[in-house]
């Protein structure tokens, strides 16, 4: 098993720009998460799928945040347009959704916002 | 607002010590509580979760849960430099699939 499969693993971007970070669940997990650490915050979750479809998304922290799941084996979270304060590690994580297992993080992306 | 709190630290104890971790949260509700340990610019990885009341051992590590007084602990024997990290409590929401991660603890197990 690859695990939870994230990337880039590292993304510099200039203020404006449109920034995609992408995520490959566990294959047979179906609750996939998307969080945000920064020293000051934490981790905070920003949005999370179940079956593919959108749960709770009261973590985006404004409109230029948007994420989907096409599939079951596929999620993007997209900030358009970006700004230094994005800049945090941006973690995905899934797992089986109706018992009580924990979750699988990706590697997590570094994004950087100059 | 759910909570979960934990002591920030850094939390400093000699290699072959106990160290002990705690957590305390808001939601009363809550069923599934989780320990991850986070290396510096790692990702959190999942060592224990329990979901009764009493103690769960596996291997050096044993969680502790306590719902009247919405505590978890996590205690750690025989400490070695390699658990030096950060130890995030989480605490999965009631009747769902959210879970609420508190800040973390830092741990440095001196040699």
């Amino acid at each position: 098993d690859a695990g939870v499969i994230q990337s880039p693993r590292h993304e510099v971007t200039e203020m404006g720009q449109e920034v995609t970070l992408r995520c490959k669940p566990i294959s047979g997990h179906n609750s996939l998460f998307w969080y945000r650490q920064t020293m000051m915050r934490g981790l905070e979750l920003l949005i999370y799928f179940n079956n593919n479809v959108p749960i709770d998304d009261s973590g985006m922290p404004e409109d230029r945040f948007s994420a989907k799941m096409p599939n079951a084996s596929f999620s993007t979270l997209k900030i358009q347009p970006s700004e230094p304060r994005d800049s945090a590690v941006y973690f995905c994580a899934s797992t089986r959704a109706g018992a009580d297992y924990g979750y699988t993080f990706g590697s997590g992306t570094r994004l950087t916002v100059v | 607002q759910k909570e979960v709190e934990q002591n920030s630290g850094p939390l400093s104890v000699p290699e072959g010590a106990i160290a002990s971790l705690n957590c305390t949260y808001s939601d009363r509700g809550s069923q599934s509580f989780f320990w991850y340990r986070q290396y510096s610019g790692k990702s959190p990885e999942l060592i224990m979760f329990i979901y009764s009341n009493g103690d769960k051992e596996d291997g050096r590590f044993t969680a502790q849960l306590n719902k009247a007084s919405q505590y978890v602990s996590l205690l750690i024997r025989d400490s070695q430099p390699s658990d030096s990290a950060t130890y995030l409590c989480a605490v999965r929401e009631t009747g769902g699939f959210k879970t609420i991660f508190g800040a973390g603890t830092r741990l440095f197990v001196k040699a």
